[in-house]
Formats: structure tokens, C-alpha cells, sequence
């Protein structure tokens, strides 16, 4: 079974720093591309970053500005989100999702997430 | 990128059928067939319904079903149930490993 769970979620305040991380398992984690979606409070969800198997492909949403770093340790099974200078805007679920894999393009399996919140 | 149209909110008494759409372009939805729709209840993890505009994954009541037409897609809901009451998000491959997500439509079951 494929479980993605995510941590390192909590309270920062603006301008503030953080390392989300997605712990895998129940799949070969280095054969597949993985992204973040996030949902802040009463908006709908939004497509974050995305990596692919071998990091060599890297993207990000236009809208952050070059703050946000995904990375992935295929070796740990993990998928990370290095968020810097947090804005209150910022404030939002945080998902891990493994990609379907093969030819196709859907995000597949989602994580429960991870709360975030950027608040003084 | 900007976010697919969703209309708002549709509402249906049990035992109906509805169908809403979602609004792309040429660049996600017109041009991939790789849409998806998304029931999600905030807080929790969104739950996958249709892929690639038509399937459904194992486990999907086949009251579920999608479309597509140029740059807009549906999903309907046949036989309206009150455990349908959730919000649907349409998601669209938008090329170079990037998805769009359409800014969700809120079901009630009236």
C-alpha cells in the first residue's frame, strides 16, 4: 500500500524558514515524479512544485518567486520542500503526491498533509 | 497558469444528475487529455474520481463519469447521493511536469 506522510509543519512567523519533508513507502520511490500541492484556508488546491525521478527535472508555480526548493533523497525515500521567506499567504495544507508513473500525467496518491501557518 | 473556471457551487436533490464544468485553454486542457477530477473535504487528503478525462480508478462508483470538449471538461454525477456533498477540484496536466487545478466547485445534495 502506498502511504506518503508528511511532516514538519507548524507555526513561523514572516520571513521565517521551513523544511517540510514526505516520508514513502509501498512503491520504488526513485522511479517515480513527485510533487507538493498545497490548499490554504478557504481556497482551492494549487499545484506547488514537482520533481522528477532523478531530480533532473525540477518546476515550480510562477507564483513563488523562486522562495520554495523541492528536492528528493531516493536513497531515504523522501521528498522535501525547503519554503523560505514565509508569507502569510503561505499559510496552507501542504500534500505530498506521487505521480501516476509510465506515460501518464495524474497525481495519484495523495498524503493527509501537513499544516503550515505563517502568522506573527 | 492560471486556475481552470469551475462554477462556484451546484446543488441536486438525491437521485439526480449534475454536471459541471471546467474551463481551461489551449495550453492545459485543450491540449492534454490527462484531466483529472479531485473529490476533496477540507482538511483531508483530495480523493482521486476520474483520470484522463474518462477512466475511473478501481474503487470509483460508476456514478462518476468525465468529458471533454476543446478546452472545457465535465464531470457528472449520476444518482446524486448525500455522501457526494463535497467539493471537486478538475486538474489538468499543463506541460514541462506542471499541473493546474481548476478553483472548485462546491456539491450540495439538497
Amino acid at each position: 500500500e502506498v502511504q506518503l506522510v508528511e511532516s514538519g509543519g507548524g507555526l513561523v512567523q514572516p520571513g521565517e524558514s521551513l523544511k517540510l519533508s514526505c516520508a514513502a513507502s509501498g512503491f520504488t520511490f526513485h522511479d517515480y515524479v513527485m510533487h507538493w500541492v498545497r490548499q490554504a484556508p478557504g481556497k482551492g488546491l494549487e499545484w506547488v512544485s514537482g520533481i522528477s525521478s532523478n531530480s533532473d527535472t525540477i518546476n515550480y508555480a510562477d507564483s513563488l518567486k523562486g522562495r520554495f526548493t523541492i528536492s528528493r533523497d531516493n536513497a531515504k525515500k523522501s521528498l522535501y520542500l525547503q519554503m523560505n521567506n514565509l508569507r502569510p499567504e503561505d499559510t496552507a495544507f501542504y500534500y505530498c503526491v506521487k505521480d501516476i508513473g509510465g506515460v501518464g500525467w495524474v497525481l495519484w496518491n495523495w498524503g493527509q498533509g501537513t499544516l503550515v501557518t505563517v502568522s506573527s | 497558469q492560471s486556475a481552470l473556471t469551475q462554477p462556484a457551487s451546484v446543488s441536486g436533490s438525491p437521485g439526480q444528475s449534475i454536471t459541471f464544468s471546467c474551463t481551461g485553454t489551449s495550453s492545459d486542457v485543450g491540449i492534454y487529455n490527462f484531466v483529472s477530477w479531485y473529490q476533496h473535504h477540507p482538511g483531508k487528503a483530495p480523493k482521486l474520481m476520474i483520470y484522463e478525462v474518462t477512466k475511473r480508478p478501481s474503487g470509483v462508483s460508476n456514478r462518476f463519469s468525465g468529458s471533454k470538449s476543446g478546452s472545457t471538461a465535465s464531470l457528472t454525477i449520476s444518482g446524486l447521493q448525500a455522501e457526494d456533498e463535497a467539493d471537486y477540484y478538475c486538474c489538468s496536466y499543463a506541460g514541462h511536469s506542471t499541473y493546474v487545478f481548476g478553483t472548485g466547485t462546491e456539491v450540495t445534495v439538497v
